[in-house]
């Protein structure tokens, strides 16, 4: 199984600011990880598939990269309802796996 | 639009047992997997597995294979999650999710949830 790694655990950041968020995988996932926002009491809501694309509706300020082994989620300009914890997940290898969050709070 | 409607809340005893729902609608439910997520408090989630409605074509992730099943009944747009004999450990909060393209794939629409306690 794919053990996927996030950093950092907790991320404090100003509205307006740069959040920049880290993802590596075990082995190589190719291109196939996505991202989620997650929402207290909330079910995930999918942000980025194939480590950059954007499904319908989700807003330009957040984008992915990489491949291989290492991914980043960027945040371009923090909005308030941004605040939340972020997953990652690979779906390259079965079963498909999540890191284990990165939590973006407000400094 | 798609939605995913999961069953209520559940408070159990260990040794119970248990089925949750998940009814899809606004698509063709026969024509897309659905997965059943794990969530336990303060993690991250867990792929437990996934059904292919519309044959009945079930995957388990090995953690969980032997724990649940998985089914669904396509004439009610219904997907379940069943356990024989509950746990505490299975307290945790249990989505489903639908994939957009194939069975190793990205979760683009969630289930509300369905909270599972298990205590004595």
């Amino acid at each position: 199984e794919i053990v996927m790694t996030q950093s950092p655990a907790t991320l404090s950041v100003s509205p307006g600011e740069r959040a920049t968020l880290s993802c590596r995988a075990s082995q190589s996932v190719r291109s196939n990880l996505a991202w989620y926002q997650q929402k207290p009491g909330q079910a995930p809501r999918l942000l980025i598939y194939t480590a950059s694309a954007r499904p319908t509706g989700i807003p330009t300020r957040f984008s992915g990269s990489g491949s291989g082994t290492d991914f980043t989620f960027t945040i371009s300009s923090l909005q308030s309802e941004d605040f939340a914890v972020y997953y990652c997940q690979q779906y390259n290898n079965w079963p498909p796996t999540f890191g284990q969050g990165t939590k973006v709070e407000i400094k | 639009e798609v939605q995913l409607v999961q069953s209520g809340a559940e408070v159990k005893e260990p040794g119970e047992s248990l089925k949750i729902s998940c009814k899809g609608s606004g698509y063709s439910f026969s024509s897309y997997w659905i997965a059943w997520v794990r969530q336990m408090p303060g993690k991250g989630p867990e792929w437990m597995g996934i059904i292919h409605p519309g044959d009945s074509d079930i995957r388990y992730s090995p953690s969980f294979q032997g724990q649940v099943t998985i089914s669904a009944d396509k004439s009610i747009s219904t997907a379940y999650l069943h356990w024989s004999s509950l746990k505490a450990s299975d307290t945790a909060m249990y989505y489903c999710a639908r994939t957009t393209v194939g069975i190793t794939t990205w979760l683009e629409y969630w289930g509300q949830g369905t909270l599972v306690s298990v205590s004595s």
